[in-house]
């Protein structure tokens, strides 16, 4: 089973311009998570999907990022327009609807540098 | 707000020895899971304990749980140099929410 996967592995853009990242859960789990590390602090939650259903987009810092999930497949997060702060590791997990397991399933994640 | 604090933020350590991470939270859990992060991979799940259990082994690794101080500890025995890797704390409200992660602990096991 092919596990989530994220492109790219790392984008180095300027200030100001536009990123769009790219996650591929693994097939057949409704629910995608988007998240984020930014200077080597803690791992925050940005948004999650059921489907293409936005369930939760409490941790999307401003209007700058948006999310999509067209289809209920894989789903991009655009970054418009790229501010400093934004450099980190963006993560994308998934996980099967239903059942009673917690664990989600990472991406290996990309790094966005904005300069 | 921050939900988990980890300590030590890092740790080195030779191989062979034993490594203990810790984990604070703020709120009601109902589970708590320990994830590692090797360089320039994601984040793999290593062990999820429930509120209502005290303490759970899964090979090498060792994890207790305290809901009275709200705390949580990762040992790793016999460390390995394939150990060295970034190692968080996790909590989940329901099965489908959220991840509220710790800093991190970044632990170099030197050969």
């Amino acid at each position: 089973e092919a596990g989530v996967t994220q492109f790219p592995s790392h984008s180095v853009i300027e200030k100001g311009q536009t990123v769009t990242l790219r996650c591929d859960p693994i097939s057949g789990h409704d629910n995608l998570y988007w998240y984020r590390r930014v200077m080597g602090k803690e791992i925050k939650f940005l948004l999650h999907f059921v489907k293409e259903s936005k369930q939760d987009e409490s941790g999307m810092p401003n209007n700058r990022f948006l999310a999509e999930r067209t289809g209920g497949t894989y789903s991009t997060l655009k970054v418009q327009p790229a501010e400093l702060e934004d450099s980190g590791v963006y993560f994308c997990a998934s996980k099967p609807q239903g059942g009673a397991s917690y664990e989600q399933y990472f991406g290996p994640g990309t790094r966005l540098t904005v300069t | 707000s921050q939900q988990g604090e980890e300590d030590p933020q890092a740790l080195s350590i030779q191989e062979g020895e034993n490594a203990t991470m810790n984990c604070s939270y703020k709120t009601s859990i109902n589970n708590l899971q320990w994830y590692r992060q090797n360089s320039g991979r994601g984040l793999v799940h290593l062990i999820l304990i429930r509120s209502n259990e005290r303490e759970k082994h899964s090979g090498r690794l060792r994890v207790t749980l305290d809901t009275s101080k709200k705390s949580s500890s990762l040992l790793i025995t016999a460390s390995r140099a394939a150990d060295t890797a970034s190692y968080f704390c996790a909590t989940g409200e329901t099965s489908g929410s959220r991840l509220t992660f710790g800093e991190g602990t970044q632990l170099t096991v030197n050969p």
